[in-house]
């Protein structure tokens, strides 16, 4: 059992390219999240899943978007990267609301 | 909007003394509530949650809920240094979990 896995664990764009950030989980969750989180601040949620096909904004979704065509994965992405969107990136997944299970994360830096 | 706030600390404590971190939630109608903690350069990682009135223990960990005062803290007995990391709060709501800011704890040897 993987639990949650994302790729890539480091990434450096330019201003202006794209990029995905894959996320896979395989313990059949049905709801899953994007978060991202800056230095010394907390998480902020910017997509989340309730289940494959339905897809909702958080609090930050401005200049990102995502998908969900399987249960297992809930790819994210970056258009047209900008310095603001340096971060690092978890995702995450849960049965239902109940306990959150994260990925390693995913240390993004746009110069 | 729910809010969840936390003291950011840091927090310092000796070793083998008693850590206390408290936080505070807007929604009166929250049910449940959870504690994460995050090592620095990793992910968060449950280490409680509490749904009930009063105290909740799990080894040297115990959280505790007063929902009249909407508050939920969380005690570290007998600190150790490898508990040294920032400790977040959450609570669910809707579809969504609402996270504060995070204590970072320091436990010195």
């Amino acid at each position: 059992n993987a639990g949650v896995t994302q790729t890539p664990k480091f990434r450096i764009l330019k201003i202006g390219q794209s990029m995905t950030l894959q996320c896979t989980q395989d313990m059949n969750h049905n709801y899953m999240y994007w978060y991202r989180q800056d230095p010394g601040m907390g998480l902020k949620l910017i997509y989340y899943s309730v289940g494959a096909g339905i897809t909702d904004k958080g609090e930050v979704p401005n200049g990102y978007n995502v998908s969900r065509s399987t249960t297992e994965d809930f790819p994210l992405r970056l258009e047209l990267a900008a310095p603001s969107q340096t971060s690092v990136y978890f995702c995450a997944s849960s049965y239902g609301g109940d306990e959150q299970f994260f990925g390693p994360g995913t240390r993004l830096t746009v110069l | 909007q729910k809010e969840v706030e936390q003291n950011s600390g840091p927090l310092s404590v000796p070793e083998g003394a008693i850590a206390s971190l408290n936080c505070t939630y807007s929604d009166r109608g929250s049910q449940s509530f959870f504690w994460y903690r995050q090592y620095s350069g990793k992910s968060p990682e449950l280490i409680m949650f509490i749904y009930s009135n009063g105290d909740k223990e799990d080894g040297r960990f115990t959280a505790q809920l007063n929902k009249a005062s909407q508050y939920v803290s969380l005690l570290i007995r007998d600190s150790q240094p490898s508990d040294s990391a920032t400790y977040l709060c959450a609570v669910p709501g809707g579809n969504q979990f609402y996270f504060g800011t995070g204590t970072s704890l320091t436990v010195i040897p």
